[in-house]
């Protein structure tokens, strides 16, 4: 299966503690978004990357959260000192990075849910 | 004026019918219009997108239907089928990320 994985699936934690994600692309692709996605809406954007940087981080986003994406590939997306308002799924999405708008490939998420 | 607003929040078709979802959008800066389908415990996927540069789309049984002046589109879904039970989404895109409708849960009654 070459489609856009996370990991963990599920992730429960308790309230203060920092929590790591990993999303590994679909290998030729450019760009990686990070959403964030709660029951009953439509995902929320949080960063882009184009390779390697960090082009675009939403203004709504904590300095809690921070990502990564060393060398291109894989991503990672860490939250510090959780927060029950952190429960979400965070979905990876990754595109070829062609053209402005072009079609994302969405992995599962992984579903964190804060104590 | 970043908002997509999305109806109706939930939609019942019998198996056969058409299935109508409508999106609406603030932003004249918006110029790509995807629809997306999640099913339980995935990641949304593309089903249909479509630019401003014309007026309606249509792959298979999804048509989207697109009214520059009027700051609306829709996803027609035609001879609706039990495997198309599923959440919705519109969103539009100003720059690399998108803005996304709240979701419509469509049930498609056999």
């Amino acid at each position: 299966d070459t489609g856009v994985s996370q990991d963990p699936r599920h992730k429960i934690t308790k309230r203060g503690q920092n929590v790591t994600f990993r999303c590994d692309p679909i290998s030729e692709h450019n760009r990686l978004y990070w959403y964030r996605q709660t029951l009953g809406q439509g995902p929320e954007f949080l960063t882009y990357f184009q390779n390697e940087a960090q082009l675009e981080k939403s203004r709504l986003l904590s300095d809690r959260f921070s990502a990564e994406r060393p060398k291109g590939s894989f991503s990672t997306l860490e939250i510090q000192r959780t927060e029950q308002g952190d429960s979400a799924m965070y979905l990876c999405a990754s595109s070829p990075g062609k053209s402005q708008g072009e079609k994302l490939f969405f992995g599962s998420g992984t579903q964190l849910s804060v104590l | 004026q970043q908002q997509v607003k999305q109806s109706p929040q939930s939609l019942i078709v019998q198996k056969g019918g058409i299935s109508i979802i409508n999106c609406a959008y603030e932003n004249t800066a918006f110029d790509y219009f995807p629809w997306y389908q999640q099913f339980p415990g995935k990641g949304p996927a593309l089903l249909i997108a479509i630019r401003p540069d014309v007026s309606e789309k249509k792959e298979g049984r999804f048509t989207i239907s697109f009214n520059k002046s009027a700051k609306q589109f829709s996803l027609h879904i035609m001879d609706s089928q039990p495997g198309d039970s599923a959440t919705y989404f519109c969103a539009a895109s100003p720059a690399y990320q998108l803005i996304w409708g709240a979701g419509t849960k469509l049930i498609i009654k056999p």
